[in-house]
């Protein structure tokens, strides 16, 4: 089953507006990762927060991280039409202390030029 | 280019048959993944390998089973194929104590 629920489930926008996709997740972690996935590709990792981490930027790309709420925010700016793809998190298993991935539902983004 | 690559990428077989999909992580990454996506279900952990040996087991069914060679290619092999079992299915790879992980583009299997 998943960990997390992502929501929204879908956006879509105009070019140069901001996305923002939120993800909620059920147990403790050691970190928290975002992928994307353009159309029945491979994954793709974005960037990686730990769970001692409140922000972390990459690029148009800012992640925050709740773990007292459980949740974290994937904010992209400056969207563009390239930007179009499905966007997970994921969250690692602290209590087999593995490095397996439990994803989320994912969010669909679609960026309009 | 992720570096891992996955063979076939397409895979068409019908209900009870078996097969096997190939995976090569990228060069000096001994851990490899399996994971199964498919509409209901989304993307589940299907088991890790490290160096060989399995280290984590997740939504895995007993009709399917997986190996990691000494070369560290690997290889999952899914028997009595139901329909149900129609997914995308991405190996990725990770060097051990790094949490990121680098997938390859996928095999889709069809089971007709």
């Amino acid at each position: 089953s998943q960990q997390g629920e992502e929501d929204p489930q879908a956006l879509s926008i105009q070019e140069g507006e901001n996305a923002t996709m939120n993800c909620s997740y059920k147990t403790s972690i050691n970190n928290l990762q975002w992928y994307r996935q353009n159309s029945g590709r491979g994954l793709v990792h974005l960037i990686l927060i730990r769970s001692n981490e409140r922000e972390k930027h990459s690029g148009r790309l800012r992640v925050t991280l709740d773990t007292s709420k459980k949740s974290s925010s994937l904010l992209i700016t400056a969207s563009r039409a390239a930007d179009t793809a499905s966007y997970f998190c994921a969250t690692d298993d602290v209590d087999t202390g593995f490095q397996k991935l439990v994803f989320g539902t994912g969010t669909r983004l679609l960026v309009s030029p | 280019d992720s570096g891992v690559t996955q063979t076939p990428k397409h895979l068409i077989t019908a209900t009870g048959q078996r097969v096997t999909l190939r995976c090569s992580p990228r060069s000096g990454d001994l851990s490899v993944y399996w994971y199964q996506q498919s509409l209901d279900q989304g993307l589940q952990f299907l088991i890790q390998y490290y160096n060989g040996e399995e280290r984590a087991k997740g939504n895995i069914l007993e009709r399917f089973s997986a190996q990691q060679f000494p070369d560290l290619h690997s290889e999952l092999n899914l028997s009595s194929l139901e329909l149900g079992d129609s997914a995308l299915y991405f190996c990725a790879s990770s060097p051990w104590g790094d949490y990121e992980q680098y997938f390859g583009p996928g095999t889709r299997l069809t089971v007709t």
